[in-house]
C-alpha cells in the first residue's frame, strides 16, 4: 500500500507570490489534515478536509486555504507569501478522520520564501 | 486548547542504554500518538494509545498511557543509532475534533 505522497518536496518562492502544495492520501483514506512545522512554533494544525469539505480549521490567516477533490487528494494554497511562511508543510491522512484513529504523515514539502 | 509538554527536550545516550521520554498533557487525554521524525522529513507513526493503562510495544520501543496523570511515556530498550531522531507526542485537540496538537519534541542522539 502506497503511503502519503506530498509534492513537491522542495519549493523556493519569492515574497508576494502564491504557492500550491499537493497531498495524495493513502488509498481509501478520506480525511486529510495539513500542518505547518517551524522551529519556533513546532507543529501547528492548519485545516482538515473530509469528503471534499473543510471540517476543521486552525488559527491561520485567510491566505492559507485548501481544497479536496473527489479522489481525496488535497491541495493547500498560500497566497501573498511572507518570509514567515517558510516552513515544512506536512499532510496527514486517516481513514475517517475520527479521533483515536491512526494518522499517517507524508514526507512534507519544504517551502522557502525569499 | 490541548497543551503537551515533552521532557527532556534533548537526550544523548550511549548505544545500548535504555531511555525514557515523557509527554504530559494539560487536559484529559482521550488518545495519544507517538511519532518519530528525522530532521526535515515526515513523521513516522509509532504507536497510538487509547485507554488509560494501555501499553504497546513495537520492537524495542514501549509506550504507556497513564490517563489519571494525563501522561504518556516512551521507553526505548538497548538503544541503537537507528533510534536517533526527534520523538513527538500528539493528542487530539478535543473529543470531536480531528486536529492534533503536538509536543515540542525530544531530540534523541545515540552515540555508537
Amino acid at each position: 500500500k502506497a503511503g502519503v505522497t506530498q509534492t513537491p518536496r522542495y519549493l523556493i518562492k519569492t515574497r508576494g507570490q502564491q504557492v500550491t502544495l499537493s497531498c495524495s492520501p493513502i488509498s481509501g483514506h478520506r480525511s486529510v489534515s495539513w500542518y505547518q512545522q517551524t522551529p519556533g512554533q513546532g507543529l501547528q494544525f492548519l485545516f482538515e478536509y473530509f469528503s471534499e469539505t473543510q471540517r476543521n480549521k486552525g488559527n491561520f490567516p485567510g491566505r492559507f486555504s485548501g481544497r479536496q477533490f473527489s479522489n481525496s487528494r488535497s491541495e493547500m494554497n498560500v497566497s501573498t507569501l511572507e518570509l514567515g511562511d517558510s516552513a515544512l508543510y506536512l499532510c496527514a491522512s486517516s481513514l475517517m478522520g475520527q479521533m483515536n484513529t491512526e494518522a499517517f504523515f507524508g514526507q512534507g514539502t519544504r517551502l522557502t520564501v525569499v | 486548547s490541548q497543551e503537551l509538554e515533552q521532557s527532556p527536550q534533548s537526550l544523548i545516550v550511549q548505544e545500548g542504554k535504555n531511555l525514557t521520554i515523557n509527554c504530559t498533557s494539560s487536559k484529559t487525554l482521550y488518545g495519544l500518538y507517538w511519532y518519530k521524525q528525522k530532521y526535515g522529513e515526515g513523521l513516522i507513526f509509532l504507536m497510538m494509545l487509547q485507554k488509560g493503562g494501555e501499553e504497546k510495544s513495537h520492537e524495542k520501543i514501549t509506550a504507556k498511557l497513564d490517563e489519571k496523570k494525563q501522561q504518556s511515556s516512551l521507553h526505548i530498550t538497548a538503544s541503537q543509532p537507528s533510534h536517533a531522531g526527534i520523538y513527538l507526542c500528539g493528542a487530539d485537540a478535543g473529543y470531536n475534533n480531528n486536529d492534533m496538537r503536538f509536543g515540542a519534541g525530544t531530540r534523541l542522539t545515540v552515540k555508537p
